[in-house]
C-alpha cells in the first residue's frame, strides 16, 4: 500500500546527543515537509523540500538539519543545538504540481531524558 | 502578523448544532487552502480542500474562501460527538510552503 512511514514511533534521547528521525514515502510525491507539534499547539514548519537535493528552512529550523538525497526519503536530524527537542514530529508529503493536499505519517514522539 | 491565524477556542457546541471555524492568512499570493482534523495523539487527516473563492460542500462540511478578505472558514452541520477534535487550517504560500494555524479545539456535547 502507498503511504508515508515514520520511524521510530517513540524515541528517547539523552541531552547532548544528536538523533535522526526517518520519513519514507512511496507515493511518488515531490514535496516533503517536517513539522513539530507541542502540546495544545498547531504544527510549526521545520524544513521542507520540493525536489531532490533541495530544501528550504521553515519557521523553526534552528537546531535541526535535513537531507533529500532520494525522492522517497527526507530524514530529520535533531541536533544537540536544539534546546527543547521534546515534541511530536510529523512528516508530510504532497504532489508539487497542482492543487493537492498533504498526507501525513503517523508521527514520532521524541522525549529527552 | 502571523501567517495563519485561527480563532483560539476552545469551541463547544451541542450535538446537532452548526460549528463554525475561522481562519485568516497574511500571504495574498496563497492559492491552496486546507482544513485538517486531528484527534489527540494522532496525525492530521484532511477534511476539506478549497482553491477558488466561494463555497465547497462535502456532506456535513462546507468550506468557504474569500481571497479578497484573506479568510477561509469551515462549517460543520449537524455536529456529532465524533467531530470533537482539533481543527487545523493550512495555507500554501509561495514556494510550496505549507503553513498551519494553531488549531481550534472543538467539543460537541451530547
Amino acid at each position: 500500500d502507498g503511504g508515508i512511514t515514520q520511524s521510530p514511533k517513540y524515541l528517547f534521547r539523552k541531552e547532548g546527543q544528536n538523533v535522526t528521525l526517518s520519513c519514507e514515502q512511496n507515493l511518488n510525491h515531490d514535496a516533503m515537509y517536517w513539522y513539530r507539534q507541542d502540546p495544545g499547539q498547531g504544527l510549526r514548519l521545520i524544513y521542507y523540500s520540493q525536489i531532490v537535493n533541495d530544501f528550504q528552512k521553515g519557521d523553526i529550523a534552528e537546531g535541526y538539519s535535513v537531507s533529500r538525497e532520494k525522492k522517497e526519503s527526507f530524514p530529520l536530524t535533531v541536533t544537540s543545538a536544539q534546546k527543547n527537542p521534546t515534541a511530536f514530529y510529523l512528516c508530510a508529503s504532497r504532489v508539487r504540481q497542482g492543487d493537492t493536499e498533504a498526507f501525513f505519517g503517523q508521527g514520532t514522539r521524541l522525549t529527552v531524558v | 502578523q502571523k501567517e495563519v491565524e485561527q480563532n483560539s477556542g476552545p469551541l463547544s457546541v451541542p450535538e446537532g448544532a452548526i460549528a463554525s471555524l475561522n481562519c485568516t492568512y497574511s500571504d495574498r499570493g496563497s492559492q491552496s487552502f486546507f482544513w485538517y482534523r486531528q484527534y489527540s495523539g494522532k496525525s492530521p487527516e484532511l477534511i476539506m480542500s478549497i482553491y477558488s473563492n466561494g463555497d465547497k460542500e462535502d456532506g456535513r462540511f462546507t468550506a468557504q474562501l474569500n481571497k479578497a478578505s484573506q479568510y477561509v472558514s469551515l462549517l460543520i452541520r449537524d455536529s456529532q460527538p465524533s467531530d470533537s477534535a482539533t481543527y487545523l487550517c493550512a495555507v500554501e504560500g509561495s514556494n510550496y510552503k505549507l503553513t498551519f494555524g494553531k488549531g481550534t479545539l472543538l467539543t460537541v456535547n451530547p
